[in-house]
Parts: C-alpha cells; structure tokens; sequence
C-alpha cells in the first residue's frame, strides 16, 4: 500500500464545477504540500499546509493531521485547470532539506 | 531569475551509452533533488543534496549516479543506461540545508524526457 493515496485518479468536469481532490496519508508527516502538472509537464507548487486551510484565489486546500486526510478544492472551476494535481507529503522524521513522498496524482479535466 | 533549468529537454540512448543530465538553479538554494517520473508510479526521489558538496541516496538510486558540483549545479549520470531507465527526470530545489529539517516549497525544473532503447 502506498503511503499517499490520491482519489479519484481520474476527474471529468464541467466548467463552473466545484471539485475536489483527496489525499489520505498512512504516515506521521510535519506537512503535506500539493503541486500541480500542467499538460505540458511543468510542475508547480500550489499549496504547504501542516494544519488548517489555506485558500488561494479560487484553489483552496484543508489538512485533518488527526484524520490523516487533505483535500484540494477548486471553485468555478476553468479548463484551465484541467491538470494533474499531486500531493506529497514531509515525513515527520526527514531531516536534511525537504524531502517529499509523492502520491501518484490525480488528472483533471474540466470541459467548457 | 531562470528558477531551475534543466539540459537537455529530451534524449534517446542505447542500452548501454552513458549520459549526464545537466541541473542549475539561481536562487541560491542549498538543497536540490533529481526525481524520475513513470506512469502509475508518481515522483520518486532518486537522489538529494542538502548542501554543496554532500550527496544521499533518495528511494530509487540504483543504476545513477550524482555530483553537487557548486551550490548552483546538480547533475545525474547514468553510466550505462538501461530501458528501464526511460522515464521523465525533474531537477528541484529548496532553500533548506542540512542543518534544517523544515518542511518548504520546492521548485521544479522543465523535466527532462528519456528514452532508452
């Protein structure tokens, strides 16, 4: 089992739809960051959350430590941001930089 | 600034010829990291350098080998590569060192496309 799980895999929506993304954790983590992949394969980083919520714009993102659980939500969302969306999470016992477990990632495609 | 710039941008070898992947950054991070990329796998660590001069093996380092040749500079050599080597290669950096353990933003290059035949 891996130690981050992204669902769904796969996301169709229409545009204007709310969306959300999840990431279940199976390991103590000090934080958990989400990026995005755009179709050109470019990575970004959106959000690093260790509690709480953080928003940005239309893209907002919750961590439950006590769940092992975060979401990435979309509102309205554009076809624009149709991208694949990644969580990774810093192991509490990492030390050296910022080194990151990945999940496999989520692709989402918003239709006009 | 550039960010994090990665050479070349896509390479077809033969099993067996050696190559170097080329990795620079400009914002004087101390700690940089080369990831390889499958389908249905997600990013996996293949080596990191938390500060010039020191190099550690991430989850994946058989096969690679790496030099932190300045603070600017990470590189990933494959001495004799592989098909199972094809894969999508991302360079990252973040300005944390060895003597921080905080959790921060990393910076990813363009990704490098290989394909080994």
């Amino acid at each position: 089992k891996n130690e981050v799980e992204q669902s769904p895999q796969n996301l169709t929506a229409q545009e204007g739809e709310f969306i959300t993304i999840n990431c279940s954790y199976s390991v103590g983590i000090s934080a958990l960051h989400w990026l995005q992949q755009h179709p050109g394969g470019g990575i970004v980083s959106l959000f690093m959350l260790s509690s709480g919520k953080k928003k940005h714009g239309r893209l907002i993102a919750t961590i439950n430590i006590q769940e092992k659980h975060s979401s990435l939500h979309i509102t309205a969302s554009h076809p624009r941001d149709s991208a694949v969306y990644i969580c990774a999470v810093m192991r509490w016992w990492e030390t050296s930089g910022s080194r990151l477990t990945f999940g496999e990632g989520t692709q989402l495609t918003v239709n006009p | 600034n550039a960010g994090v710039t990665q050479t070349p941008k896509f390479q077809v070898l033969k099993t067996g010829q050696s190559m170097t992947l080329q990795c620079a950054q400009d914002m004087n991070h101390n700690s940089m990291y080369w990831y390889r990329q499958d389908p249905g796998m997600g990013l996996r660590l293949i080596y990191y350098s938390a500060s010039e001069g020191t190099t550690d093996k991430g989850e994946v380092p058989n096969g690679y080998n790496v030099s932190r040749l300045n603070k600017r500079e990470f590189s990933l050599r494959l001495e004799s590569a592989a098909p199972s080597q094809t894969s999508v290669y991302f360079c990252a950096s973040s300005e944390g060192s060895e003597w921080t353990s905080l959790a921060e933003t990393q910076y990813f290059g363009p990704g490098t496309r290989l394909l080994v035949l």
